[in-house]
């Protein structure tokens, strides 16, 4: 099976930058995308790492190092609508290559 | 908007009844995922339809059931509903079968049972 962890809550300052972790542990990697859900909407794709390192997509940036088993969603310049629910999820080619979701974080932005 | 449709947006219903739930891929995706997400689960796959062939089945009910239409919509059939099963019910699609694509998700069907 796999086990995906993220923290449950985050509060972050409207103007700053913010780290949300997630760390996995899967026989057969595939893949880590990140996606951010706002309550009782649908969650929409951010970023997709399959390879170590940093991808960049304006103010969000995902890192993903396989040999840890980590990774992290970066958010800058945060601005009050990015307070939301963030999901990690990991795809393992061993599981039929699924997406196994971790709960979530949920950020919240203050002025 | 991701393209994916589903419909209702809300459904409230009995327990022991049962209730189907629709949707509509982006055009051109020909794979459809069904995903439930209730407040202490968060969000679980439930089954996955490629062409209108089951592919993959995840923590799925046996009161639970799926299928896809040549038109490649999709349904999702929950009976003998109990209070348990009241949750978000999203469906989502992709390009292709072999699941390295990004899948993109529906607004969702909240589904209160009472």
């Amino acid at each position: 099976g796999q086990n995906i962890d993220q923290p449950t809550e985050m509060t972050a300052t409207e103007g700053a930058i913010v780290q949300i972790n997630c760390t996995y542990q899967t026989s057969g990697f595939n893949g880590l995308f990140w996606y951010q859900q706002h309550a009782g909407e649908a969650p929409t794709f951010l970023s997709y790492n399959v390879l170590d390192g940093l991808e960049e997509k304006g103010r969000f940036s995902s890192f993903l190092s396989r040999s840890k088993g980590y990774s992290y969603l970066l958010l800058k310049e945060l601005q009050m609508k990015d307070s939301a629910s963030y999901l990690c999820a990991v795809r393992d080619q061993n599981a039929g290559n699924m997406l196994t979701f971790g709960g979530g974080t949920r950020l919240m932005v203050k002025p | 908007d991701s393209g994916v449709t589903q419909t209702p947006k809300h459904l409230i219903t009995a327990t022991g009844q049962r209730v189907t739930l629709r949707c509509s891929p982006r055009s051109g995706d020909l794979s459809v995922y069904w995903y439930q997400q209730s407040l202490d689960q968060g969000l679980q796959f439930l089954i996955q339809y490629y062409n209108g062939e089951e592919r993959a089945k995840g923590n799925i009910l046996e009161r639970f059931s799926a299928q896809q239409f040549p038109d490649l919509h999709s349904e999702l059939n929950l009976s003998s509903l109990e209070l348990g099963d009241s949750a978000l019910y999203f469906c989502a699609s992709s390009v292709s079968e072999i699941n390295t694509d990004t899948q993109y998700f529906g607004p969702g069907t909240r589904l209160t049972v009472l």
